[in-house]
Parts: structure tokens; C-alpha cells; sequence
């Protein structure tokens, strides 16, 4: 499968522990997202990455929240001192910025995090 | 008042029905136009991309657009089971996508 992948899938964490999702996106795009939903509501942009730099964070990511692409391809997102709010769905997308008349974003499967 | 707003739902019609889903927006910037569809428990997919007022159609699927009433709309012809899922339209003022600003979904049931 070379769609964007995500790992965990689930994570339950007990509320002041330290959680960290990976987001493998598709080989040659070059941005990565991160978006948070919650149930019923449409997925909130966080931050993204162009290559290895962030280029913009949503005021949504606190200090607790940290995301890096240290090498351009795979993302980390970390969460410090989890909190009950933080329980969410965590969706990753890529796309190729380039070259296109529109660059669509593909979404990976997320990761559903529950603060317990 | 939230930038894009979208009937919730849950919206049920019997196969073969006509779905009219819509989106209501408050930012003129708004250039691009997207709808996804979302299965439980799955990432956003996307179905349908339109830029600027107008229509646009691909295969059973018709999305329009129109900036004078920031009002956008996805039509579904021939509607079926496997269309049940969670629409959330999509938008952004820039080609990059950065500033997406997604609808909170529309959750539909199709009958057989």
C-alpha cells in the first residue's frame, strides 16, 4: 500500500503522560499535515511541513504539542502532560506542492487517541 | 458564526434517491472548493474539486459552487448503500491548501 500510513492506530494514555504518533506519508510529497478532529466536526488544521521545515502552526498546538519531520519524509507528533481535551482523532495528509494546477491532500487513517 | 457550516445530519434517503448536500460559508477569500467523504473510523478522501463558481461533474457526483451567496453544493444521483459515509466539504482561499477550513460533516444513510 503506498498511501499515507499512521501508527498507532488506537492509543489509550492515562491524562499527564507523554504520547507520540508517527505519520509515514506518500514517498514523494514533499508537504505533510497534521489535523485533529473531534466527534462531529470536520478535522482542524494543526501545523505543516514543507520538506523538513514548519512552516505554520494552527494556534490550536499548544507548548504541549510538538511535531518535527526530521529528514523530510516521516513526521512525529508528541504530546506532553496529556490532558482529557486532547482525546481526539489525529489525521496525517500529504501532497505534492508543484507543478499541478491543484494539490490534493491524501489522508492517512489517523490515530485515535483517548485520554483517559 | 463558525466560518463553513454544514447540516449535520443524520440525513437517510432510500437507494436510488437524488442527496442534495450543502455548505454555507462566511469568507469571501475563499477560492477553492473540496468535498471528502469519510467512512467510520477512516481519513477524509477526497471527491470532488472545484475552483471558483461554477459546476463541475464526475460521474454521479455534480459539485457547485456559488461565491455570490457563498453557498456550495454536492449532488449524489443514483444514490447508494456505499455512499453512506460523512461528507465534509473543504476550503481554502490558496492553492497550497495550508488554510483548509473543513465543515463539520454531514452524515448520510443510504437504504437498500
Amino acid at each position: 500500500d503506498t498511501g499515507v500510513s499512521q501508527d498507532p492506530r488506537h492509543k489509550i494514555t492515562k491524562r499527564g503522560q507523554n504520547v507520540t504518533f508517527r505519520c509515514d506519508p506518500i514517498s514523494e510529497h514533499n508537504r505533510l499535515y497534521w489535523y485533529r478532529q473531534t466527534l462531529g466536526q470536520g478535522p482542524e488544521f494543526l501545523t505543516y511541513f514543507q520538506n523538513e521545515a514548519q512552516l505554520e502552526k494552527s494556534r490550536l498546538l499548544s507548548d504541549r504539542f510538538s511535531a518535527e519531520r526530521p529528514k523530510g519524509s516521516f513526521s512525529t507528533l508528541e504530546i506532553q502532560r496529556t490532558e482529557q481535551g486532547d482525546s481526539a482523532m489525529y489525521l496525517c495528509a500529504s501532497s505534492l506542492v508543484g507543478g499541478l494546477a491543484y494539490n490534493e491532500q491524501f489522508f492517512g487513517p489517523g490515530t485515535r487517541l483517548t485520554v483517559l | 458564526q463558525k466560518e463553513v457550516e454544514q447540516d449535520p445530519g443524520p440525513l437517510s434517503v432510500p437507494e436510488g434517491a437524488i442527496v442534495s448536500l450543502n455548505c454555507t460559508y462566511s469568507n469571501s477569500a475563499f477560492q477553492y472548493f473540496m468535498w471528502y467523504r469519510q467512512y467510520s473510523r477512516k481519513g477524509p478522501e477526497l471527491l470532488m474539486y472545484t475552483y471558483s463558481s461554477g459546476n463541475k461533474e464526475d460521474g454521479r457526483f455534480t459539485a457547485q459552487v456559488d461565491k455570490s451567496s457563498k453557498y456550495i453544493s454536492l449532488f449524489i444521483r443514483d444514490s447508494q448503500p456505499s455512499d453512506s459515509a460523512t461528507y465534509l466539504c473543504a476550503m481554502s482561499a490558496r492553492n497550497y491548501g495550508q488554510n483548509f477550513v473543513f465543515g463539520p460533516g454531514t452524515r448520510l444513510s443510504v437504504l437498500p
